[in-house]
């Protein structure tokens, strides 16, 4: 089975703070991800990497960087941390989908963020 | 402006009886579907899917209903079970990649004994 895991089930930190949150897989996925949950907003996609020290942009960017450095590791930071990336923080990872064949994504457990 | 919608933010149902979970999308692009369900303090897992080449797909209990005309794909759980209860999230894509999936808000289902 994929296993995804995310380092921290909770954190709380402060406004202004500079936050890592760290995600690991093991099952050599090309396909990495980081969703954020809010309740009635669904899962919004924040980046994506396809590669090693490749990412592209999702949905809502703004405030977040990302880092891949090794294939099967994907960190989220946020370069200062505000109450409103208060959020439940999904990784996720799949394999590169082909022409015809479409590959589920994998989550991790998620990490439960309060900034105060 | 939400391309996949899940009108109905929670759903209610006996156990033993069906569910029925929908989900409308506005991209005539998408061409794959899928159905992820999430527990509480647990990440999503995927469910069952569905290309756009077929209308129907079955897994155990769960079947997806696929209607390209009216751009509306369906989520029947028979019979409903109390583990049931979870989060159930819609998502669809272009080109079949997960690369660019977009989901819909969620609808919470309560199976009751």
């Amino acid at each position: 089975d994929v296993k995804v895991t995310q380092s921290s089930r909770y954190l709380v930190k402060r406004t202004g703070e500079k936050v890592f949150l760290e995600c690991v897989q093991d099952m050599d996925h090309e396909n990495m991800f980081w969703y954020r949950q809010d309740p009635g907003l669904g899962l919004r996609l924040i980046y994506f990497s396809y590669d090693v020290k490749m990412k592209e942009k999702g949905d809502i960017p703004e405030g977040y960087s990302v880092s891949r450095e090794k294939k099967e590791r994907f960190s989220l930071i946020l370069e200062s941390a505000s109450t409103n990336q208060t959020s439940m923080y999904l990784c996720a990872s799949s394999l590169l989908s082909g022409s015809t064949e479409h590959s589920p994504l994998h989550f991790g457990n998620g990490t439960r963020l309060t900034v105060t | 402006d939400q391309q996949v919608k899940q009108n109905s933010p929670s759903l209610s149902v006996q156990e033993g009886r069906i569910s029925i979970l929908n989900c409308d999308y506005t991209n005539s692009m998408f061409d794959y579907f899928l159905w992820y369900k999430k527990y509480p303090a647990e990440g999503p897992t995927f469910l069952i899917s569905i290309s756009s080449i077929k209308d129907k797909n079955e897994d155990g209990r769960f079947t997806v209903f696929l209607n390209k005309s009216a751009k509306h794909l369906s989520l029947h759980i028979v019979p409903s079970q109390p583990g049931d209860s979870a989060v159930y999230f819609c998502a669809a894509s272009a080109q079949g990649g997960s690369e660019k999936l977009v989901f819909g808000k969620g609808t919470k289902l309560t199976v009751n004994p």
